[in-house]
């Protein structure tokens, strides 16, 4: 059975950091891109990142370009999200994903989900 | 960046109902669209991709439609199951964004 579980979230002043990690078992973790989306209280989600099946190409949406960092350890099996520089508005349920599409295309939709991990930025 | 816009945001319908709903992209995402359903507390769960193809073990009521910019997830015969938030998705070009999501609530 296919799983991903995140690991990491919690409450963090503003400023702060926090570094979650998600490791992946029952599929090949080294076939796929893997990424990260997250939810914030009651809203949409919002996809933060993703990272290739060697680590050499990653892709950030704006709001968290020079503040996030994704890596990857594929003898870990693991997907890890480094969070820098928190604000408020980065409060969100933090799910990491697995790419549905394999191959060298990063642009794709999402065939697993773990739980999701909480990520809350306050005072 | 691709803005993708999901309409209604609230559909109450009831069991047995035909439920439509559309999202709309603000430039041309055909085939790379997919379609999730989310439950209260829970991870979304992948529906359709690339606009109309259904996933494994996913009910036969659900269809997705569309090309260009313009896209219908369809339930046919609304089932209990079945009342939840609904997101579609590009993955055209970065950044992967999301409609804002219908919630299908109980009429």
């Amino acid at each position: 059975e296919e799983k991903l579980v995140e690991s990491g979230g919690g409450l963090v002043q503003p400023g702060g950091s926090l570094r979650l990690s998600c490791v992946g078992t029952g599929f090949t973790f080294t076939s796929y891109w893997m990424s990260w989306v997250r939810q914030a209280p009651g809203k949409g989600l919002e996809w933060v990142a993703n990272i290739k099946q060697d680590g050499r190409a990653k892709f950030y949406v704006d709001s968290v370009k020079g503040r996030f960092t994704i890596s990857r350890d594929n003898t870990e099996k693991s997907v890890h999200l480094q969070m820098d520089s928190l604000r408020a508005d980065d409060t969100a349920v933090y799910f990491c994903v697995r790419n549905k599409l394999t191959g060298d295309r990063g642009r794709s939709h999402f065939a697993s989900w773990g739980p999701g991990t909480l990520v809350s930025v306050s005072t | 960046d691709i803005r993708m816009t999901q309409s209604p945001s609230t559909l109450s319908a009831s069991v047995g109902d035909r439920v439509t709903i559309t999202c709309r992209a603000s430039q041309v995402v055909n085939p790379w669209l997919a379609w999730y359903q989310q439950k209260p507390g829970k991870a979304p769960k992948l529906l359709i991709s690339q606009a109309s193809i259904l996933e494994t073990g996913v009910p036969s009521r659900f269809s997705g439609s569309g090309s260009g910019t313009e896209f219908t997830l369809t339930i046919d015969s609304l089932q209990p199951d079945d009342f939840a938030t609904y997101f579609c998705q590009q993955y055209s070009s970065y950044p992967l964004n999301f409609g804002g999501g219908t919630k299908v609530d109980m009429k």
